[in-house]
């Protein structure tokens, strides 16, 4: 049972542009979300979050958007950087944390 | 300034020998976690403890045990390995309070292999 999905494996931006990673999830009783990011041979690290009561979060060049009604949130990073290429998953909280397989994130130079 | 720690970083081992997987974390939370990642997957709670002394089963438990003697440390122990015990595991703790979060610390994973 997945309740945290990210149907997009892969995203392609160039340098500059906006990066928009999107996750849906199935249980309304989901109080935090949040999303990592992860480089290679490293561990996820903690990047933004929103509660439920929020529909949006900036910290910088990245805003989280929530929209309770479609069950649907989305990272936004702009403007994108070359070092913004990881793995970003979104996790969803109610006792524990349910995450998202992830979506690899490219910023072209 | 460690945060947390996990060894080995990676392991190779026959189908039915044991291991543990060792975490240690130097921030004093009191929430600890063992994930897995298979390929392609998200990851997926397998243990977590809310203290010393207290744990309990996540979503995927099955050949697997844990310990919590101390706050510092969470080990995993994998009896009997199974070719479908293969994954990347991580070690996460936190101090979350419920209405703010700060997000789980992970560490950087070990892979094990069973062959």
């Amino acid at each position: 049972d997945q309740q945290v999905k990210q149907n997009s494996p892969s995203l392609s931006v160039q340098e500059g542009r906006i990066s928009i990673l999107n996750c849906d999830y199935t249980n309304s009783m989901f109080d935090y979300f949040l999303w990592y990011k992860k480089y290679p041979a490293e561990g996820p690290t903690f990047l933004i979050s929103i509660s439920s009561i929020k529909d949006k979060n900036e910290d910088g060049r990245f805003t989280v958007f929530l929209n309770k009604s479609a069950k649907h949130l989305s990272l936004h990073i702009v403007p994108s950087q070359p070092g913004d290429s990881a793995v970003y998953f979104c996790a969803a909280r109610l006792d524990d944390m349910r995450f998202g397989a992830g979506t690899r994130l490219t910023v072209k130079p | 300034n460690a945060g947390v720690t996990q060894t080995p970083k990676f392991r190779i081992l026959k189908i039915g020998q044991s291991m543990t997987l060792q975490c240690a974390q130097d921030m004093n939370h009191n929430y600890m976690y063992w994930y897995r990642q298979d390929p392609g997957m998200g990851l997926k709670l397998i243990y977590y403890s809310v203290g010393a002394g207290i744990t309990d089963k996540g979503e995927v438990p099955n050949g697997y045990n844990v310990s919590r003697s101390t706050t510092e440390d969470f080990p995993l122990r994998l009896e009997l390995a199974a070719p479908s015990q293969t994954s990347v595991y991580f070690c996460a703790s936190s101090s979350f309070n419920r209405g703010f979060n700060y997000g789980y610390t992970f560490g950087s994973g070990t892979r094990l292999t069973v062959v």
